[in-house]
């Protein structure tokens, strides 16, 4: 049972543009979403984060909403750069009587120069 | 402060060899999850460990298993390998109960090749 799914196994995006990756999730009790990136040979880093009771958080040219009557997530990366190329994780946190935290397969995005 | 080192980088085994892994946590974290890695799977959960206690377990079989030792180092054991336990092996440490906001700190992973 998949509770976390990116459903777009890659993305391409010219330079410049605008970047949107998306995932959906169906447990209605995660409480934090993560993005996490990775590099080929590297393990994942932290992007950004959003807590279950904002619809927004921005850092830079990352931004990531939270619909919750959709149970969807996106990141928007504005704009893209070829160094953004990379695999994106989405991730939910879950408390039940210890965290957990349930990951989507993720998404290869690649910036073209 | 020095991240999280898995060791080694890249193994290469035989079907039916047991495989162990290691992973030195971020000084000051407590708890340690183990993820695999495979194309189309995304990150898989393993377990997790926490003050050298079994906190959490993913829907692996039983030969995958895992201790933490008193200084919060982990090891990762797979015995009796198979073909499709070839992945990359991810460990993550994070700071016990306040992995909230910035969730984990994952190593580079090691690159499991069962052949």
């Amino acid at each position: 049972d998949q509770q976390v799914k990116q459903n777009s196994p890659s993305l391409s995006v010219q330079e410049g543009r605008i970047s949107i990756l998306n995932c959906d999730y169906t447990n209605s009790m995660f409480d934090y979403f993560l993005w996490y990136k990775k590099y080929p040979a590297e393990g994942p880093t932290f992007l950004i984060s959003i807590s279950s009771i904002k619809d927004k958080n921005e850092d830079g040219r990352f931004t990531v909403f939270l619909n919750k009557s959709a149970k969807h997530l996106s990141l928007h990366i504005v704009p893209s750069q070829p160094g953004d190329s990379a695999v994106y994780f989405c991730a939910a946190k879950l408390y039940s009587g210890t965290y957990k935290y349930i990951f989507g397969t993720g998404t290869r995005l690649k910036v073209l120069a | 402060k020095a991240g999280v080192t898995q060791t080694p980088r890249y193994l290469i085994k035989t079907r039916g060899q047991q495989v162990t892994l290691s992973c030195s946590p971020i000084s000051g974290h407590r708890s340690v999850s183990w993820y695999q890695q495979t194309p189309g799977q995304g990150l898989q959960f393993l377990f997790e460990y926490f003050s050298e206690t079994q906190r959490n377990k993913g829907n692996f079989p039983g030969r995958f298993s895992g201790r933490q030792f008193s200084n919060s180092r982990s090891e990762m054991n797979v015995s009796t390998l198979e073909l499709g336990d070839s992945a990359l092996y991810l460990c993550a440490s994070s700071l016990a109960e306040r992995q909230g906001y910035y969730g984990y700190t994952f190593g580079s992973g090691t690159r499991l090749t069962v052949v």
